[in-house]
C-alpha cells in the first residue's frame, strides 16, 4: 500500500479561524477521499476530490466550508472554514488508485488530523 | 442511500473466546465489503476485505462471511488476545463508488 501522511497530525484553533490540511502520497493515486470522525463516532464522508475537477460533496458539506483543492495525482488539501468547537474532529484522507479491476480498489487511510477548536 | 448497521456496538470478550460482530447493507449493487480496525489515538487499519463473488476469508484467526441474500456479513475472530482490543468497523462499497461504514464496535478482550 501507499505511504500516506498528513499534516499536522493535531492543532488546537479558535472559533472563526480556518486550517487546511494537507495529504501527501508517495504514488500518484486516482481518487481522493476526505473523511470527518467526530470523537467516538464512525468515519463520514466528506467529499470525493478528482485531479483536474471540481470536488464532491455529501449531503451535509458544502464547498464554502470545506473547500478542497487536488493540484496533482500526489496531494491534496482539505480547509476547515470559519471553525466552530462542532468542527471538532479526526479528518482522514483516503487515496485510491484505480487497479482497472472490475469492482472497488482497497482503500486506506492517512494518519490523520486530530483538530480541536475553541 | 446506501445505509449499513454495525452490531453490536460494545463487545466484551474473554481471552481466547471468540468475537463475532455482524453487520448489514441496504443497496444490492454492493460488491466490496472491508473492515478496519482502529486502535485508539490512530488511522483505521484494514485487516479483511470480501468481493461479493466471495461467501467467505480467512486469514489466520479472521474470517469474514457474506451473504448476499440476507444482504449481511460477519467478522469473527478466533482465540481472541488483548491486543484484538480496539473499535471494528465494517464497511460496504456502494454502487456510487464510495464505502459507506458501520457505526463501529468496540472490542475489549480481557486477560
Amino acid at each position: 500500500s501507499a505511504v500516506i501522511s498528513q499534516k499536522p497530525s493535531r492543532d488546537i484553533c479558535q472559533r472563526g479561524t480556518s486550517l487546511t490540511i494537507q495529504c501527501q502520497v508517495d504514488s500518484q493515486v486516482t481518487m481522493m477521499f476526505w473523511y470527518r470522525q467526530q470523537p467516538g463516532q464512525s468515519l463520514t464522508l466528506i467529499a470525493t476530490a478528482n485531479q483536474g475537477s471540481e470536488a464532491t460533496y455529501e449531503s451535509g458539506f458544502v464547498i464554502d466550508k470545506f473547500p478542497i483543492s487536488r493540484p496533482n495525482l500526489t496531494f491534496s488539501t482539505l480547509t476547515v472554514s470559519n471553525m466552530s468547537p462542532e468542527d471538532s474532529s479526526i479528518y482522514l484522507c483516503s487515496p485510491v488508485r484505480a487497479s482497472g479491476r472490475k469492482g472497488a480498489d482497497t482503500q486506506y487511510f492517512g494518519p490523520g488530523t486530530r483538530l480541536t477548536v475553541l | 442511500g446506501e445505509n449499513v448497521e454495525q452490531h453490536p456496538s460494545t463487545l466484551s470478550v474473554q481471552e481466547g473466546d471468540s468475537a463475532v460482530i455482524k453487520c448489514t447493507y441496504s443497496d444490492s449493487a454492493s460488491n466490496y465489503f472491508p473492515w478496519y480496525k482502529q486502535e485508539l489515538g490512530k488511522r483505521p487499519q484494514l485487516i479483511i476485505d470480501i468481493r461479493s463473488n466471495v461467501g467467505e476469508k480467512k486469514d489466520q484467526r479472521i474470517a469474514v462471511t457474506l451473504n448476499k441474500t440476507a444482504k449481511h456479513f460477519s467478522l469473527h475472530i478466533t482465540e481472541t488476545q488483548p491486543e484484538d482490543s480496539a473499535v471494528y468497523f465494517c464497511a460496504a462499497h456502494n454502487q456510487g463508488g464510495k464505502l459507506i461504514f458501520g457505526q463501529g464496535t468496540e472490542l475489549s478482550v480481557k486477560p
